[in-house]
Formats: structure tokens, C-alpha cells, sequence
């Protein structure tokens, strides 16, 4: 079945310590999307990616990174400079083909500070 | 900034009873986009309602925009327990040229057996 693939489901980060949250589609979408959720809240914009070796900030950047090498894969990286990382991380994909489409998520990365 | 707000926050029904949401937005929109979220899992699309429709229709599903108030209603007819989720509105800003949505913080809706 096509869809979304995010690994882990559950982080654990140590202080100091850079993790990479996984994000695979076989959608053969273009565009796609990191972001963030906290208890109660709705969806903040990390990054996103409209095309192979080329990504935007969204609204809540700081103390994250990703790449995008390949059309099917969109890894996010947690960095040690993010001091407030406990969070739901949603990653989604779209086609831009015809303009704006419906976003298609995975399941979720639940990140911790040990 | 927020650009959706759904109202109400929480909304409690029994199984057989129509639910209804609500979402406000502040910009001129290309469209709005209705999603459901399960507990602890990703979201899931529901119906897209373009700027210059004013209704919209899937299933059990109807959603209606008022872009002259700038708000959108998601109704769920002859609900289910299955239903119980957390709705969010999202909207796609016109005017841009990227293909991001911002969301609400979402109607946790729970429906009883």
C-alpha cells in the first residue's frame, strides 16, 4: 500500500544529543512537510520540501534541520540547540501537481528528554 | 499566528446525534481542508472546500464556507462512536507560492454509546 513511514514511533533524547526522526513516502509526492504537535495544540510548520535539494523554514525552525536527497525520503533532525524538544512530530506529503492537494501524514514520532 | 480556530474546543454527543464544528480564519484562502486525528496517530483528510464553493458534501460529511465571514462549518451526521477524534481545520493562504497549510487547534470530538 502506498503511504507514509515514520520511524521511530518513540525517542528517547539524552541532553546534548542530536536525533534524526525518519520520514518515507512511496506516494511519489513532490512536496513534503515536518511538524510539530504539542498536548492539546494544533499543527506547527517546521520545514517543508517542494522539490528534491530544496527546503523551506516554516514557523518554528530553530533548533532543527533536514535534507532532502532524495524525492522519497525527508529525514528531521533534532538538534541539542532545541531546548524544549518533547513533542508529537507529524510528517506529511503532498502532490502539487494542479495546485493545492490534501496532505497525506504518518503516524507520528513521539520524541522525549531523558 | 494562528490562522484557523475551531470552536468549540471539546464537544460531548450520543451516538445518533449531529455534531457540528466551527473554524475561523483571518487571510484570504485558495481553500480549507478538514482533517480527523486519532489518538496518538497522524492525521487523516477529509473533504476539501475550494474559495468559490459554498457547500460540500462526503458521506455523512458536510462542510459549508462563508468566505465573506471567513468561516467554515464541518457537520457530521447521525454520529458514530467511531467518530470520537480531534477535528482540525487547515488553511491554504492565497497569494503564495508554496503549498503549506496552517492549522487550527482543533475540536476533540467524543461521542457515546
Amino acid at each position: 500500500d502506498g503511504g507514509i513511514t515514520q520511524s521511530p514511533k518513540y525517542l528517547f533524547r539524552k541532553e546534548g544529543q542530536n536525533v534524526t526522526l525518519s520520514c518515507e513516502q512511496n506516494l511519489n509526492h513532490d512536496a513534503m512537510y515536518w511538524y510539530r504537535q504539542d498536548p492539546g495544540q494544533g499543527l506547527r510548520l517546521i520545514y517543508y520540501s517542494q522539490i528534491v535539494n530544496d527546503f523551506q523554514k516554516g514557523d518554528i525552525a530553530e533548533g532543527y534541520s533536514v535534507s532532502r536527497e532524495k524525492k522519497e525520503s525527508f529525514p528531521l533532525t533534532v538538534t541539542s540547540a532545541q531546548k524544549n524538544p518533547t513533542a508529537f512530530y507529524l510528517c506529511a506529503s503532498s502532490t502539487i501537481f494542479q495546485g493545492r492537494q490534501p496532505q497525506h501524514f504518518g503516524d507520528g514520532t513521539r520524541l522525549s528528554i531523558l | 499566528s494562528q490562522q484557523g480556530e475551531e470552536d468549540p474546543q471539546a464537544l460531548s454527543i450520543q451516538e445518533g446525534e449531529n455534531a457540528t464544528m466551527n473554524c475561523s480564519y483571518k487571510t484570504s484562502i485558495n481553500n480549507l481542508q478538514w482533517y480527523r486525528q486519532n489518538s496518538g496517530r497522524g492525521l487523516v483528510h477529509l473533504i476539501l472546500i475550494r474559495s468559490n464553493e459554498r457547500e460540500k458534501h462526503s458521506g455523512r460529511l458536510r462542510v459549508t464556507l462563508d468566505t465573506s465571514k471567513k468561516s467554515s462549518s464541518l457537520l457530521i451526521t447521525a454520529s458514530r462512536a467511531a467518530d470520537t477524534a480531534s477535528y482540525f481545520c487547515a488553511t491554504d493562504e492565497s497569494g503564495g507560492s508554496n503549498y503549506k497549510l496552517t492549522f487550527g487547534k482543533g475540536t476533540l470530538l467524543t461521542v457515546n454509546p
